[in-house]
């Protein structure tokens, strides 16, 4: 079934330390993977993506590796600071009735100590 | 700000009622999703529209149910609420809708309370 697992569900680092998160999918049809932070009280904004032919992507202190073989795929997150602190969420895509849709993992809990 | 607006920001209602939630598009976009997130959960997908039409559906139920209007914006109608459906209600636009590799911009939320 449509299923995407992400770990760890917290994460608790000190400012300046790298941070990871992981995902696994289901669907080795799913082919694009983008990432969400949710801050307390907001929507989830989208901070990286990345499609099913290039296996890493960066964006500043933010990258997304993918490994299509064993359908996984993770955030790094370098020189955290206090203001990444939020929830993160991971996603895949899943073909539906014709459709794509976004599953998404349970999301992973960030907190960057000062 | 992505550009997606939702109203009311809270409600609160008592278990049996009805609730109806708005969700404005960014400018431009076509696609209309909504999803729900209960406390601790992750985003469930709930059901897609696309200009005007059903596309998708997750795993909505059948006390629930949406439509799209023609200036785009959607309502996500709650029905028979239990107090298990309390949750916080998140809509999403994107252009089309039809592309697995196209941006869903989030909207702020609408926090439901069934007491």
């Amino acid at each position: 079934g449509e299923n995407v697992e992400q770990h760890p569900s917290t994460l608790s680092v000190q400012e300046g330390d790298s941070a990871v998160i992981k995902c696994t999918y289901s669907d080795s049809a799913s082919n694009y993977f983008p990432w969400y932070k949710q801050e307390l009280g907001k929507g989830p904004q989208l901070i990286i993506d990345i499609r099913s032919n290039v296996g890493e992507k960066k964006d500043q202190r933010i990258a997304v590796t993918l490994n299509k073989t064993a359908k996984h795929f993770s955030l790094h997150i370098t020189e955290t600071q206090p203001e990444d602190s939020a929830v993160y969420f991971c996603a895949a895509s899943f073909l539906s009735g014709g459709y794509n849709k976004l599953i998404f993992g349970a999301g992973t809990r960030l907190a960057v100590h000062p | 700000d992505s550009g997606v607006t939702q109203t009311p920001k809270h409600l609160i209602t008592a278990t049996g009622q009805r609730v109806t939630l708005r969700c404005s598009p960014r400018s431009g976009d076509l696609s209309v999703y909504w999803y729900q997130q209960s406390l601790d959960q992750g985003l469930q997908f709930l059901i897609q529209y696309y200009n005007g039409e059903e596309r998708a559906k997750g795993n909505i139920l059948e006390r629930f149910s949406a439509q799209q209007f023609p200036d785009l914006h959607s309502e996500l109608n709650l029905s028979s609420l239990e107090l298990g459906d309390s949750a916080l209600y998140f809509c999403a636009s994107s252009f089309l809708g039809g592309s697995p590799q196209e941006t869903q911009y989030f909207g702020p939320g609408t926090r439901l309370l069934v007491l």
